[in-house]
């Protein structure tokens, strides 16, 4: 069946660093979705990417959907500690599955 | 608007009790869905209802039931609770369940139901 992988699970950085977090399908996707959950929270969508090669900004986030349209990434410029939390790619296949990867767990040291 | 509203907040079962999760949403979405997420993993489909009247197995539906008792609320029942079910249920709804490039599909979620069975 589908697979979404997403990594690393976890990244430490110091408050002004950058952060990255990878995200890959085992097959071709539709659309891929991103998720943010605080610490204690509940998942909030943040942006969803639909074309080949898209890349979209938000503020200090930047997010890219691959050629192939089977990997994603976000990139988040400078941290701030209002940036912890969990990120979460969905991706969802013409046939309407939607699959989540595991997260990765930002966390910021001020 | 309350969006999706999720009861009881928290609940501990002894194994082999039963219990409902109740949801409601109330943004008119046609589509809602039943999550769980354990520590360290991502959200696990557990069942979905892609419009009013139907109701589809997600990844993990063993020993849950659903019931989509009209647009607004989507509940989901453990028959007999075994400690594997310990974990935190989300429930979520969308314009429309399926690919879409309009943003039709996009999740909003309830604030979780953290369920221990001992």
């Amino acid at each position: 069946g589908q697979q979404v992988m997403q990594i690393p699970q976890y990244q430490h950085v110091q408050e002004g660093e950058d952060f990255t977090t990878y995200c890959n399908s085992s097959t071709t996707l539709s659309n891929i979705q991103w998720y943010k959950q605080r610490p204690g929270g509940h998942p909030v969508f943040l942006i969803q990417l639909v074309k080949s090669g898209e890349v979209k900004k938000q503020k200090r986030l930047t997010f890219q959907f691959g050629e192939a349209k089977k990997n994603s990434s976000l990139h988040i410029t400078a941290t701030q500690t209002t940036d912890v939390g969990t990120y979460f790619c969905a991706g969802q296949t013409n046939a309407g599955k939607s699959t989540f990867g595991d997260g990765t767990t930002l966390t910021v040291k001020p | 608007n309350a969006g999706v509203t999720q009861t009881p907040k928290f609940q501990v079962l002894k194994t082999g009790q039963s219990m409902t999760l109740q949801c409601a949403q109330d943004m008119n979405h046609n589509s809602m869905y039943w999550y769980r997420q354990d520590p360290g993993m991502g959200l696990r489909l557990i069942y979905y209802s892609a419009s009013e009247g139907t109701t589809d197995k997600g990844e993990v539906p063993n020993g849950y039931n659903v019931s989509r008792l009209n647009k607004r609320e989507f509940s989901l029942r453990l028959e007999s609770a075994a400690p594997s079910q310990t974990s935190v249920y989300f429930c979520a709804s969308s314009e429309w369940w399926g690919a879409s490039s309009s943003g039709a599909n996009v999740l909003t979620f309830g604030a979780g139901s953290r369920l221990t069975v001992l």
